[in-house]
């Protein structure tokens, strides 16, 4: 089945730096591939979202990029700030349209 | 995006007892609604597909007598936990997407479920 690895489990910035962090898929008849944020206990909260038919999309201090060839797509955080601390999950949808997660990434933001 | 409301926030029960977990999509119509278990410091695991009017697609390795899955109305999935066990506490949690070739799918806030 669908398999889709995340790296790196650990991320540690300094406020102000950027933080990327990437996954690869192994459908490639996926299609659409989102980014979720979770913070404890909470929901994961969908931050952006990319389809195939594209290579990069921006949203503010946000962007994913992807690459159908290589089959991996990262998320990139420029301009970091503690509030962007928490666990981000990438995800593919497959061909089946059931989402599949990476293991997740703890991102923590240093004043 | 989407409100998905989940009943109970949290539960504890005692082994050997069932546990019911409701789904809700407030603001639109969902035929189609999923599953989804996340143990501490894990990613959140598919459990099953829900589908209005019809039964449930499990994942491997779920058990389908133990997690029934009941999706009566356009608007609400539940999950029952049949006979739970310690192993079984965990966060729950579910999502809908709104269909019609709509992939992103939105949370609901998820039940954490603790038994004893």
């Amino acid at each position: 089945g669908e398999n889709v690895e995340q790296h790196p489990s650990t991320l540690s910035v300094q406020e102000g730096d950027s933080a990327v962090i990437k996954c690869t898929y192994s459908d490639s008849a996926s299609n659409y591939f989102p980014w979720y944020k979770q913070e404890l206990g909470k929901r994961p909260q969908l931050i952006i979202d990319i389809r195939s038919n594209v290579g990069e999309k921006k949203d503010q201090r946000i962007a994913v990029t992807l690459n159908k060839t290589a089959k991996h797509f990262s998320l990139h955080i420029t301009e970091t700030q503690p509030e962007d601390s928490a666990v981000y999950f990438c995800a593919d949808s497959g061909n089946t349209g059931k989402l599949i997660f990476g293991q997740g990434t703890t991102l923590q933001v240093k004043p | 995006g989407a409100v998905v409301s989940q009943h109970p926030s949290r539960v504890i029960c005692k082994s050997g007892t069932s546990v019911k977990i409701e789904c809700r999509s407030l603001d639109f119509q969902a035929t189609t609604m999923f599953w989804y278990r996340q143990f501490p410091k894990q990613s959140l695991m598919l459990m099953a597909t829900s589908n209005e009017g019809s039964k449930a697609t499990y994942e491997q390795g779920v058990e389908k007598d133990k997690f029934l899955i009941n999706h009566a109305s356009l608007t609400l999935s539940t999950l029952t936990v049949t006979s739970a066990h310690p192993e079984d506490s965990s966060f729950y949690i579910c999502s809908v997407n709104r269909g019609l070739g709509e992939e992103t799918q939105y949370f609901g806030p998820g039940t954490r479920l603790l038994v004893l």
